[in-house]
């Protein structure tokens, strides 16, 4: 059982290259997530989707797109990598609002 | 906007003592309430969560947490803490508008 799984686990950008951080999951989970990891500051969310077709903006989605066309599957694009994107970036996906929520491990992202 | 605090940002017990983090949440209404853990270099597992009956919810490892509605809070604690609980530890709030908000973690450092 898979669960949700990420990739990649690491990966180098130089600034302004593009990249796009893949999630899938196998649970037919209706609601999946992104989110950002920095040190003092816990977990942020970037973008969400409620559903295949639907997304909708967190708390820091500037300098990320998603698109949402499967159940299964939900990137998330940098278009233009910066510094301040350095981060890890943790996919999560769960049935409804009110159910736990499975997370992938996690890709570290470093922009040079 | 809905948000998450946690107040302590680093907490260190001795093994075998107890354990209490804390975590008040913002929100007009009552919230679903999570806490997750999380080990170094790892995702994030759900330790617990309260949606709505007894507010004190037992979970996993030992761990519970009792959900406060006066005081807007949702407090992890364990009567014995071992050295394997040496993590971070994230409380979560759901919210009507299908986000899952984080705080910013507690680490815990459990020493001998």
């Amino acid at each position: 059982n898979a669960g949700v799984t990420q990739t990649p686990k690491f990966q180098v950008l130089k600034t302004g290259q593009s990249m796009t951080l893949q999630c899938a999951q196998d649970m037919n989970h209706e609601y999946m997530s992104w989110y950002r990891q920095d040190p003092g500051m816990g977990l942020r969310l970037i973008h969400y989707s409620v559903g295949a077709g639907i997304t909708d903006q967190g708390e820091v989605p500037n300098g990320y797109n998603v698109s949402r066309s499967t159940t299964e599957d939900f990137p998330l694009r940098l278009l233009s990598a910066a510094p301040s994107q350095t981060s890890v970036y943790f996919c999560a996906s769960r049935t409804t609002r009110n159910t736990e929520a499975f997370f992938g491990q996690g890709t570290r992202l470093t922009v040079v | 906007a809905q948000s998450v605090t946690q107040p302590d940002i680093h907490i260190t017990v001795s093994e075998g003592a107890s354990l209490e983090l804390r975590c008040n949440y913002s929100y007009g209404a009552t919230p679903y309430l999570f806490w997750y853990v999380q080990s170094p270099g790892q995702g994030l597992q759900l330790l617990l969560k309260y949606f709505s009956g007894d507010t004190l919810v037992q979970g996993i490892k030992g761990f519970e947490a009792e959900f406060k509605r006066s005081q807007s809070s949702f407090n992890l604690r364990k009567p014995s803490v071992h050295w394997s609980d040496a993590a971070e530890y994230f409380c979560a709030v759901g919210v009507y508008d299908d986000k899952l908000i984080f705080g910013t973690g507690t680490r815990l450092q459990v020493f001998p």
